[in-house]
Order: structure tokens, then C-alpha cells, then sequence
């Protein structure tokens, strides 16, 4: 199967730029969720979409952060203004059905990533 | 912030020897996932645990849920050049379904 496709790889803004991420997940996968992992760290949720609707945005930064998924499949990412700790890259992942994705029969499939610059 | 505490932060191995790495918190797990990534690309699930003192394997690869339910150790025998990457260690607490993730191991074979 096509794995989770995410772009674009890289992006260099400077700060106060707008900049967005596309994300296509696994085929038939109702659960979308976008990361950020900022270098050294593990990743952290963003955001995490059931089909369409928003489960959990507790950890989106919601004054520059804005996600949507649209009919339930792809999914884009916006920051808008951009500041210089948003330098981080952005993963997407998917899973088959609800919960957060550590459940053996729905694991999470993450894309490769966009990395991110903010100068 | 992060509630997951993984050690060793880096490690550097010759080919052929054995790894061991663990996650510990003070709060109490009810899942712990092991996850590999490599340069450029997403983590990739390499074991799930779900239950206090199951023992899993994956190849060469073995990780525990430790017994109090605070810990969980990973271990690779023979390692290869192909182990290098960074190892995340993931879980959920009782209280709050959202999965939490350590800082990383990161293996670097020794040249």
C-alpha cells in the first residue's frame, strides 16, 4: 500500500511569513494527525482529525496554527505569521480508526516529513 | 512537557554488539510503543506492549513492559550497520489517552 504522502520536504521562510504543508493519508485511514518535532525531541501532536472533525487541537498554538481536512481525506497545515521556534519538521501521520494510534490493530503510519526554516 | 525520561540519550556501539536502552516515568504506563527513525523520514512502530511484564520480540529486536508499569527497556542483540537511527520510546498514562514520546536514543556505530 502507498504510505502516508506528505509535501513539500523542505520550505525556508523568514519569520512573520505564512507558509503550508499538504498531507495525503494511507487510503481507507480515518485518522489523520499532524506532529511537530523540533530537533532533539520527540514528536508532539498538533492536531488529530476523525474523518473530518477535530478530535483533540489542545496542543495547537490556534493563534498562528490552522488545520483542516476537508472531506476527510488530505489534510493542510498553516502557520501564519511564522516565528523563528516554529523551525521544526512537521510530520503527518494516519491511522486506521479512532483513538491515538497505539492500539495494535491501528497503529500510526507517518510520511517523511516537511522540514521546516524559519529565518 | 515531556513525562517520559529515555536513556541513554546517545550511544556508540561496534557491529556485532548488544544494545540495551530504557524509557522510565513516574507515572504509571498502560501502553508503551517503541518506534525507529532514520534521517529524512517518519518514526516507524518496531513493537507494541500492552501488558505489565509482557516480553515481545521483533528479530533481534526484545522490549518489556516493566512490571510497575513505570518503565520499559528495549534491547537489540548483534547489532548491524543498519540499526543507526534514533529509538522513541511512546506510551499513555491511565489518565489521559494521548500518546507521550521520549526525547530519543540515538545509535551510532563506531567506525
Amino acid at each position: 500500500e502507498a504510505g502516508v504522502a506528505q509535501s513539500p520536504r523542505y520550505k525556508i521562510i523568514e519569520k512573520r511569513q505564512s507558509v503550508a504543508f499538504w498531507c495525503n493519508p494511507i487510503s481507507g485511514h480515518a485518522t489523520l494527525y499532524w506532529y511537530q518535532q523540533i530537533l532533539g525531541q520527540g514528536p508532539k501532536l498538533l492536531i488529530q482529525f476523525q474523518n473530518n472533525g477535530v478530535v483533540d487541537d489542545s496542543q495547537l498554538p490556534k493563534d498562528r496554527f490552522s488545520a483542516e481536512r476537508l472531506k476527510g481525506v488530505d489534510s493542510t497545515l498553516k502557520i501564519q505569521p511564522a516565528k523563528l521556534e516554529d523551525s521544526a519538521v512537521y510530520l503527518c501521520a494516519s491511522s486506521l480508526s479512532g483513538g491515538g494510534g497505539f492500539s495494535h490493530n491501528s497503529p500510526l503510519h507517518f510520511g517523511n516529513g516537511t522540514r521546516l526554516t524559519v529565518t | 512537557g515531556q513525562q517520559l525520561n529515555q536513556s541513554p540519550q546517545s550511544m556508540f556501539i561496534q557491529e556485532g554488539e548488544d544494545v540495551s536502552m530504557n524509557c522510565t516515568s513516574s507515572s504509571i504506563f498502560n501502553t508503551w510503543l517503541w518506534y525507529k527513525q532514520e534521517p529524512g523520514e517518519g518514526p516507524v512502530l518496531l513493537i507494541a506492549l500492552y501488558k505489565a511484564g509482557e516480553l515481545t520480540s521483533n528479530g533481534r529486536l526484545t522490549a518489556q513492559f516493566g512490571i510497575t508499569r513505570k518503565d520499559s527497556f528495549l534491547n537489540i542483540s548483534a547489532s548491524i550497520p543498519s540499526d543507526v537511527g534514533i529509538y522513541f520510546c511512546a506510551g499513555t498514562m491511565d489518565s489521559n489517552y494521548q500518546l507521550i514520546w521520549g526525547a530519543g536514543t540515538k545509535l551510532i556505530i563506531k567506525p
